[in-house]
């Protein structure tokens, strides 16, 4: 069955520190993959995604994220952590063609300590 | 501004009181979807529809109703609420199934 694992459900980092936010999917073929940030009481909003080409990919924020085929994987990860980055992150995947619906993660609730 | 309105933001409702929750988009997207988030779960798709009259289940719809009148509009039905749809839903709208989707702000929704 198609799945998205986060598998850490919280994170917490100093401000200024460094990022790596993990999302693995089991997919069939190479699908389209999104990083969504969900601030306190708002909806989601769009960080970043992946459709082909280059693996590495850059996003709102200073956020950036890297497609590994052979691991089926696709961290986020942000040189320096901002206060304001505390929230909470959904890595989605999407087939490139057929069925009509993403799948997301469970999330990643990021803790930043001032 | 380009956006998805979702009305209310909040409700409280009685177990079994039929209520809808209305999603409107002004991006002429033909995609919309309803999802419900839940703790640990993340979101979960109930309904999507791929355009007018276009409407078919996620993973969740039990309990649930939608319908694509017009294409800005997709509301979310429950007919006879109960404890266990307590939930944040979410509406989203795109171009096409596997495009960047705008999300609404949420509808925090109790069942007692």
């Amino acid at each position: 069955a198609q799945s998205v694992t986060q598998p850490d459900i919280h994170i917490t980092v100093s401000e200024g520190a460094s990022l790596e936010l993990r999302c693995n999917y089991s997919y069939g073929a190479t699908p389209y993959l999104f990083w969504y940030v969900q601030s306190p009481g708002q909806g989601l909003q769009l960080l970043l995604k992946y459709f082909s080409g280059d693996t590495l990919v850059q996003g709102i924020k200073g956020f950036e994220a890297e497609f590994k085929r052979s691991q089926s994987s696709f961290n986020l990860r942000k040189p320096s952590v901002h206060w304001s980055d505390a929230a909470e992150y959904f890595c989605a995947v999407a087939p490139a063609a057929g069925t009509y619906k993403y799948i997301f993660g469970t999330g990643t609730r990021l803790k930043v300590l001032a | 501004e380009a956006q998805v309105t979702q009305n209310p933001r909040y409700l409280i409702t009685v177990t079994g009181k039929k209520l809808t929750v209305t999603c409107s988009q002004n991006m002429n997207h033909e995609y919309m979807s309803w999802y419900r988030q839940d703790p640990g779960l993340g979101l979960r798709q109930i309904y999507y529809s791929m355009n007018v009259e276009v409407t078919d289940k996620g993973d969740v719809p039990e309990g649930y109703k939608v319908s694509r009148k017009e294409k800005r509009n997709f509301p979310l039905i429950l007919e006879s609420p109960s404890p266990n749809q307590t939930s944040l839903y979410f509406c989203a709208s795109s171009t096409g199934s596997n495009t960047e989707a705008f999300f609404g702000q949420g509808t925090r929704l109790t069942v007692v």
